[in-house]
C-alpha cells in the first residue's frame, strides 16, 4: 500500500528554523517526484514546489523560490520541506504528494503555526 | 505563468442534481489537467487525470471533459459524500491550482 507519513504539528516563533518530512512507503520512492502543497487556514490549495528524489533536482514555484528549500534522503525515502526563519505568514496546513499522472498520493498534512 | 479560473467558486445544490463546474486556463494546456476533491480536515484526493481518465477507485458518477483552455468537472447526481471543495490544477511546468469550488447542500 502507497503511504506518505508526514511528520507532527509544529509551533514555531518567528524567525526560528523549521524543518518537516514525509516519508514515502510501498512504492519505489525514487520513481515519482514529490511536490509540496500549502494550504492556509480557510484558504485553497497552493502548489510550493518539487523534487526529483532519484538526482534530489528540484522545481520551485515563483512565489516561494528563495523562501523554503525542498530536498530528499532517498536512502530513507524521505522528503523535507524547511524554512531558515519562519513568518507568522508561514501559518499553514502543508501537504506532501506523489506526482503520478497527478498528485495521486498525498501525505496526512503538517499544521505548521508560527505565533510570538 | 499559467492561471486558472475556477466557476462558480460556491454552489448550493440538492442530492440527486447534476453539478458542473468549470476551469478555464490563461492559454493552452492540452489535456494536462487534474480534478481533486477535498473534505474538511483532509488531504485532497485525486479525482480526474489528463482531463477525462478517472482515478481508480473512484465513483463513475464524477466525469471530466475538454482539452486547450476549458474544461468540466461533472457530477451526474451528487451524493451527501460529494459535498467538499473541488480544486483544478494545470500540469504542466509550475502545476497551480485553481481557486476551488465549494459545493454545499441545499
Amino acid at each position: 500500500e502507497v503511504q506518505l507519513v508526514q511528520s507532527g504539528a509544529e509551533v514555531k516563533k518567528p524567525g526560528e528554523s523549521l524543518r518537516i518530512s514525509c516519508k514515502g512507503s510501498g512504492y519505489s520512492f525514487t520513481s515519482y517526484w514529490i511536490s509540496w502543497v500549502r494550504q492556509m487556514p480557510g484558504k485553497g490549495l497552493e502548489w510550493m514546489g518539487r523534487i526529483d528524489p532519484s538526482d534530489s533536482y528540484t522545481n520551485y514555484s515563483p512565489s516561494f523560490q528563495g523562501h523554503v528549500t525542498i530536498s530528499a534522503d532517498k536512502s530513507i525515502s524521505t522528503a523535507y520541506l524547511q524554512w531558515s526563519s519562519l513568518k507568522a505568514s508561514d501559518t499553514a496546513m502543508y501537504y506532501c504528494a506523489r506526482r503520478g499522472a497527478a498528485l495521486d498520493y498525498w501525505g496526512q498534512g503538517t499544521l505548521v503555526t508560527v505565533s510570538s | 505563468d499559467i492561471q486558472l479560473t475556477q466557476s462558480p467558486s460556491f454552489l448550493s445544490a440538492s442530492v440527486g442534481d447534476r453539478v458542473t463546474i468549470t476551469c478555464r486556463a490563461s492559454q493552452g494546456i492540452s489535456s494536462y489537467l487534474a480534478w481533486y476533491q477535498q473534505k474538511p480536515g483532509k488531504a485532497p484526493k485525486l479525482l480526474i487525470y489528463a482531463a477525462s481518465t478517472l482515478q481508480s477507485g473512484v465513483p463513475s458518477r464524477f466525469s471530466g471533459s475538454g482539452s486547450g483552455t476549458e474544461f468540466t468537472l461533472t457530477i451526474s447526481s451528487l451524493q451527501p459524500e460529494d459535498f467538499a471543495t473541488y480544486y483544478c490544477q494545470q500540469l504542466n511546468s509550475y502545476p497551480r491550482f485553481g481557486g476551488g469550488t465549494k459545493v454545499e447542500i441545499k
